[in-house]
């Protein structure tokens, strides 16, 4: 059974810090994924990863596949990057379900 | 941009009634998941549907759930006797072949009184 823990649970910081969320996991994986739940509850896909690093604008994503472990960084951090991040795996076999950490509740300080 | 749809966004019900939770995938998508989210709690995985049938399922997917899709767009996910301890946010969510993206609708907020 694949376990997927995150770290830290809360995170709370000012407005330009650096933000740094981490993802490990237990088993073999097809792929990683990184998402953004809002306040509302509305899920949002940010990153899919099976190896190395990936930028979209302010955000980067790596993962480490030899230590089973991903984090997401957010640079030079605003108030509305304030949401849940959850990291997710997908597994090699099946339908590709994901299984889901717990999730990091970050919220941002102007 | 397309984008998975979902119906109703919240439903009361009472414990013992059936509910229907409707999505619309995105039209090109092959492969269906719904998940559930207890208040507090991390998302979990129910079930899988693809080719009309479905590939994967959870220990939470008893014979209390069922998955169609009647039409060329909806796909539905029926409580029939709902229970209390069923109130959660329902995420339906799809993907192409071919990718392991998954896009998520809204959700509906389901609570059982």
């Amino acid at each position: 059974k694949n376990e997927v823990e995150q770290s830290p649970q809360n995170l709370t910081a000012q407005e330009g810090e650096f933000i740094t969320i981490n993802c490990s996991y237990s088993v073999g994986i097809s792929a990683l994924h990184w998402l953004q739940q809002h306040p509302g509850g509305g899920i949002v896909s940010l990153f899919m990863l099976s190896s190395g690093k990936k930028k979209h604008g302010r955000l980067i994503a790596t993962i480490n596949i030899q230590e089973k472990h991903s984090s997401l960084h957010i640079t030079a951090s605003h108030p509305r990057d304030s949401a849940v991040y959850i990291c997710a795996v997908s597994s090699t076999q099946g339908a590709q379900k994901l299984v889901f950490g717990q999730g990091t509740r970050l919220t941002i300080n102007p | 941009e397309p984008e998975v749809t979902q119906t109703p966004s919240h439903q009361v019900t009472q414990m013992g009634q059936e509910v229907i939770l409707r999505c619309v995938p995105i039209s090109n998508h092959l492969y269906f998941y719904w998940y559930r989210q207890i208040l507090g709690q991390k998302v979990e995985f129910l079930v899988s549907f693809y080719n009309n049938e479905i590939s994967e399922k959870s220990e939470i997917f008893d014979d209390q759930f069922s998955v169609e899709r009647p039409d060329g767009s909806n796909f539905t996910l029926k409580i029939r006797s709902t229970k209390l301890e069923d109130s959660a946010m329902y995420f339906c969510a799809s993907r192409r072949g071919g990718q392991e993206t998954q896009y998520f609708g809204p959700g509906t907020r389901l609570l059982v009184l």
